[in-house]
């Protein structure tokens, strides 16, 4: 399973755009990206998967370069409600075991 | 749509108590998950299902049974709570296609004294 490297924490200001980026050098040929969001006392929560190139949803965009070693979430304008921890997992659904969540990325967006 | 529920959400057990934490999910998802997470920490696995009938040791399985009853329902039991397994636990179930992604429970907090 591909191990993840991201920023154990980040502060943001209202209205700007966020940009977290996840190393994973072993990334395999099929495996695909995904990113959570979890709020305190709560479970995470799905935001974006891609495999290439560029993803955006209403919520995020993901930017994957060509040789996928590395993803940027990229949050824009945001605001106290982002405060969270993002978490970014590497696998593909071939695989019935576990992904491994890491420590995730505190974000704190401030006023 | 419920998606997967979790109960308790709250309970306080004294060492050495037994308890069995229920998780149930209704979208006919194969794998199931129970993750634990500490303070200031990533989820750690605990147990997982890929399939009814079978189940699999995570990271962190000492203290810990499951039991798969159906497609439907993953339990998570302790059989002598130790204040070490005082934490936040989370059951999940996971989609098995391209856009595999998990969808958690609203976590049960179990505090052990």
């Amino acid at each position: 399973l591909a191990k993840t490297t991201q920023p154990i924490s980040m502060d943001s200001y209202e209205g700007q755009e966020v940009n977290i980026t996840c190393s994973h050098n072993n990334i395999a040929t099929n495996d695909y990206i995904t990113w959570y969001q979890q709020f305190p006392s709560q479970g995470p929560r799905f935001i974006i998967q891609g495999y290439k190139t560029k993803v955006t949803n209403e919520v995020a965009s993901l930017f994957i370069p060509a040789d996928r070693k590395s993803s940027t979430l990229s949050l824009p304008r945001v605001s106290l409600s982002d405060t969270a921890v993002y978490y970014c997992l590497v696998g593909n659904s071939g695989s019935a075991r576990q992904l491994t969540f890491g420590s995730g990325t505190q974000l704190t967006v401030l006023p | 749509n419920a998606g997967v529920t979790q109960t308790p959400k709250f309970q306080v057990l004294k060492t050495g108590q037994s308890m069995t934490l229920q998780c149930a999910q209704d979208m006919n998802h194969n794998s199931m998950y129970w993750y634990r997470q500490d303070p200031g920490m990533g989820l750690r696995l605990i147990y997982y299902s890929a399939s009814e009938g079978t189940t699999d040791k995570g990271e962190v399985p000492n203290g810990y049974n499951v039991s798969r009853l159906n497609k439907r329902e993953f339990s998570l039991r302790l059989e002598s709570a130790a204040p070490s397994q005082t934490s936040v636990y989370f059951c999940a179930s996971r989609r098995e296609d391209r856009n595999y992604g998990y969808t958690f429970g609203s976590g049960t907090r179990l505090t052990v004294v």
